[in-house]
């Protein structure tokens, strides 16, 4: 079965700071995707980034990483030197390809926030 | 602009009663999907539709009901509206299949906020 835990509820850090966001998966698949999603105050959801069950390779995109680990079933999310708009909730999502579709399942989320 | 359109974007209503909330999906997205956003709380699967039929169902109540149309477009029935109902509805639609550019990564509406009093 798909679970996806965010053990991190609240994160405050002061701008500038790097902030790094947990994730930790569970799975019966061999191949699945990974996400993080981002829910400004305004409510809208925003796709952030994505990796494959079979490319290990970690990425820079801008002021967002990520750090895939598959030996320890995790995908945190780091923001480089913080800012103020970063502040949102943040979401890690598991999705495994079914017929006709994706069956996706999102943790419960980390609210960010960013000081001045 | 996901491209994926929601209508109504605030509704309130009373206890008992029946709404629908519409869904666009994104030109050429085949599968649509409906999650709940309860206050505070994580987003819960409901149910996906691909091309006009059901392909899976999560915690969605019998109250509840949904349908994708010839078009695509797809519509979320509660009934029965109770308290607890209220929340901010999202649909989201993606391609069906993998691709080596573009992985299910789901686009959302705006959301349908149902406030029930």
């Amino acid at each position: 079965a798909q679970k996806v835990t965010q053990a991190q509820t609240e994160i405050s850090v002061v701008e500038k700071e790097d902030v790094t966001l947990d994730c930790v998966y569970e799975t019966r698949d061999t191949t699945y995707y990974l996400f993080w999603y981002k829910q400004p105050p305004s409510g809208e959801l925003v796709f952030l980034i994505r990796r494959n069950s079979f490319d290990e390779q970690n990425e820079i995109s801008g002021r967002y990483s990520w750090n895939f680990q598959k030996s320890t079933s995790s995908f945190n999310f780091t923001i480089t030197a913080s800012q103020v708009v970063d502040s949102a909730v943040y979401f890690c999502a598991l999705s495994e390809q079914h017929t006709g579709g994706f069956k996706t399942i999102f943790g419960a989320g980390t609210r960010l926030f960013v000081k001045a | 602009d996901s491209g994926v359109t929601q209508t109504p974007k605030h509704l309130i209503t009373a206890t008992g009663q029946r709404v629908t909330l519409r869904c666009s999906p994104r030109s050429g997205d085949l599968s649509v999907y409906w999650y709940q956003q309860s206050l505070d709380q994580g987003l819960q699967f409901l149910i996906q539709y691909y091309n006009g039929e059901e392909r899976a169902k999560g915690n969605i109540l019998e109250r509840f009901s949904a349908q994708q149309f010839p078009d695509l477009h797809s519509e979320l029935n509660l009934s029965s509206l109770e308290l607890g109902d209220s929340a901010l509805y999202f649909c989201a639609s993606s391609v069906p299949v993998a691709t080596a550019l573009n992985t299910g990564e789901l686009f959302f509406g705006e959301g349908s906020r149902l406030t029930v009093l």
